[in-house]
């Protein structure tokens, strides 16, 4: 079955401080890969989408960026964080439904 | 463009009362749709996705939902809640080869003893 991996769990990162956040997924291949953020007290926003390698959507301006290394692999990043990127990171695949990893929660003081 | 709309932002029932949770959605195409459960500080589980064919889905966790073209909705039913039920619920629509889902804003389910 598939299984999709995040760290870290939790994190908090001061302004101005570079952000990494990693997901991979498990048990399939050449899936469509997502990066959702929920802000507190807020429905899901899709942030990036990626159909493959190299393969990047973004769906709203942001001071965030994404990369796909590889098949199962989907990155979360930013330069310089704001206090505005604060929120429940959730990285999901398409495939074989729409399932979620268990997320990251980022705090910017 | 997609959209769904939760209109109960919380809902309070006693154990072992039935629950129906609403979505409505505007999609231009046929639609996927997806209700997913949320426990505080935890990632998304789906309850139950409806795709095509029949317009009755089951779910998990003795969840069902059904889609109704006519009304453009999707809501959710159990027939008897447990206090294990209690979370953030949320209704999401999608499709397309890109697959992008759009959630609602969630609805908070209360149980009381």
């Amino acid at each position: 079955s598939q299984t999709i991996h995040q760290w870290p769990a939790t994190l908090v990162q001061p302004v101005g401080s570079p952000l990494s956040l990693e997901c991979t997924v498990e048990g399939t291949s050449n899936p469509n890969l997502y990066w959702y953020r929920q802000a507190a007290g807020r429905g899901l926003q899709l942030l990036f989408y990626s159909v493959g390698i190299g393969q990047i959507s973004s769906e709203v301006p942001q001071n965030l960026s994404a990369s796909r290394p590889q098949d199962r692999q989907f990155i979360l990043s930013s330069k310089k964080l704001l206090l505005s990127d604060s929120g429940f990171y959730l990285c999901a695949s398409d495939i074989p439904g729409y399932t979620f990893g268990s997320g990251t929660r980022l705090t910017v003081v | 463009a997609q959209s769904v709309t939760q209109p109960d932002i919380h809902i309070t029932v006693s154990e072992g009362a039935s629950l129906e949770l609403r979505c409505n959605y505007s999609y231009g195409a046929t639609p996927y749709l997806f209700w997913y459960v949320q426990s505080p500080g935890q990632g998304l589980q789906l309850l139950l996705k409806y795709f095509s064919g029949d317009t009755l889905v089951q779910g998990i966790k003795g969840f069902e939902a059904e889609f109704k073209r006519s009304q453009s909705s999707f809501n959710l039913r159990k027939p008897s809640v447990h206090w294990s039920d209690a979370a953030e619920y949320f209704c999401a629509v999608g499709g397309g080869s890109n697959y992008k889902l759009t959630f609602g804003k969630g609805t908070l389910l209360t149980v009381n003893p």
